[in-house]
């Protein structure tokens, strides 16, 4: 199962763009990146999902360059409201032993 | 009505006693996932059941069981409390992956059990 590394802590102002950055060297041909947030006291809930290059929806983009050894979540116009936990997850999810490894996340900030 | 429901919410228990926390369902998902949460820890994965007759070790299953009743049901059990043992509960639940559509094979999570071991 692909390690993943993300920075611990992220401040930004109210109406900026976020770009959250996840490093995973040893992702595997068939790994998916996977992001969830977590606000305080609430589990998890998915964000986005994506293989390669370019994936968006209502919420957010993710980034995911050629050699496929990191991705970027990218939160356009952050409000209070962003202010939580993301974590990066990589792994196959045709493996039917997978497992959803969650590590620390990184908690984002968003100053009013 | 939620779709992953944990109870209880809240527990508190003294050191040694033995304690359920139950996980119930209605996404008609196969697999679940018992995880802990302490402060600065993120998650991490206790326990983990694919189907009713499939059960797995996670990163920390030590001082824990687990019992996967029916295919909606999945509880976790500390057979003797421990102090270190107080932390913040989750259950999951996931769909088989079948990279068609609009299908991630997400987690659903439940509003979480935090338990207190004195």
């Amino acid at each position: 199962l692909a390690k993943t590394t993300q920075p611990i802590s992220m401040d930004s102002y109210e109406g900026q763009e976020v770009n959250i950055t996840c490093s995973h060297n040893n992702i595997a041909t068939n790994d998916y990146i996977t992001w969830y947030q977590q606000f305080p006291s609430q589990g998890p809930r998915f964000i986005i999902q994506g293989y390669k290059t370019k994936v968006t929806n209502e919420v957010a983009s993710l980034f995911i360059p050629a050699d496929r050894k990191s991705s970027t979540l990218s939160l356009p116009r952050v409000s209070l409201s962003d202010t939580a936990v993301y974590y990066c997850l990589v792994g196959d999810p045709w493996d039917t032993g997978n497992q959803f490894y969650f590590g620390t996340g990184t908690s984002l900030t968003v100053i009013p | 009505d939620a779709d992953v429901t944990q109870t209880p919410r809240n527990r508190i228990t003294k050191t040694g006693k033995r304690i359920m926390l139950e996980c119930s369902q209605t996404k008609g998902h196969d697999r679940m996932y018992w995880y802990r949460q302490d402060p600065g820890l993120g998650l991490r994965l206790i326990y983990y059941s694919f189907d009713v007759k499939d059960i797995n070790k996670g990163e920390i299953s030590d001082g824990y069981s687990v019992s996967r009743q029916a295919q909606a049901k999945f509880s976790l059990s500390l057979e003797s409390a421990i102090p270190n043992q107080t932390a913040l509960y989750f259950c999951a639940t996931s769909d088989l992956w079948t990279g068609t559509g609009a299908d991630t094979g997400e987690l659903f999570f439940g509003e979480g059990s935090r338990l207190t071991v004195l």
